[in-house]
């Protein structure tokens, strides 16, 4: 069974802080990985990719993936009140585009 | 707006009702794919099309019909459904889907009501 697992929270930062948000995946073999964000009664928008170990920054987002501990995580710095929405990680386990995605992270920033 | 365009979106129909989901793209993808949200449950794949051709059924029931007449159109025909249907449904495009690493892009959804 192919799964991707995160933290549903809520996971509450104050206005200003880093948020971190962790993902899991089972398949090892696993080669491209996403960030979600979906704001309630919005649809998913891409934020973030990466396929390759190590960081991949865009602004105030950092992805980073750890291919050995099948472990990826997207960091928000400097949060605001307007990042508050759920965040998705989605997992390409195979050849085909098919995308696992886990149930998803809520996050609140507080003013 | 985004590339991806889905009507209607909103729809309530009876268990006995014959109705159809609409998704067009714009962003000259030629991948599509139809997912159900539900509440506190990931994202579900339930169909994929690559170049019109049907390439995944996720064991998706027969109440559930879907139609890629073109690489820029996808339709889901919804008949006899069940209350457990009751969800969001979410189209989406990508480039292809050969190689894994096209990201997809979503539209706004349909949110269905079975009554």
């Amino acid at each position: 069974q192919k799964e991707v697992e995160q933290n549903s929270g809520p996971l509450s930062v104050p206005e200003g802080a880093i948020a971190s948000l962790n993902c899991t995946y089972s398949d090892r073999g696993s080669q491209s990985f996403f960030w979600y964000r979906q704001y309630s009664g919005k649809s998913p928008e891409l934020i973030m990719f990466i396929y390759s170990n190590g960081d991949k920054e865009d602004g105030r987002f950092t992805a980073q993936l750890n291919k050995a501990s099948q472990y990826v995580s997207l960091l928000i710095r400097d949060s605001q009140p307007s990042d508050s929405a759920t965040y998705l990680c989605a997992v390409n386990m195979g050849s085909q585009g098919n995308l696992i995605f886990g149930k998803g992270t809520k996050l609140s920033v507080k003013p | 707006e985004t590339g991806v365009t889905q009507t209607p979106r909103h729809l309530v129909m009876g268990m006995t009702n014959k109705k159809s989901l609409k998704c067009e793209q714009h962003l000259g993808h030629n991948a599509m794919y139809w997912y159900k949200q539900s509440a506190k449950k990931p994202l579900e794949l339930m169909f994929v099309y690559n170049f019109k051709e049907q390439t995944e059924n996720n064991s998706v029931p027969s109440r559930f019909s879907p139609e890629c007449p073109n690489s820029s159109h996808l339709f889901l025909h919804l008949h006899t459904l069940q209350p457990e249907d009751s969800a969001l449904y979410l189209c989406a495009s990508s480039q292809e889907t050969g190689d894994g690493y096209q990201p997809q892009h979503f539209g706004d959804g349909t949110r269905l009501s079975i009554l």
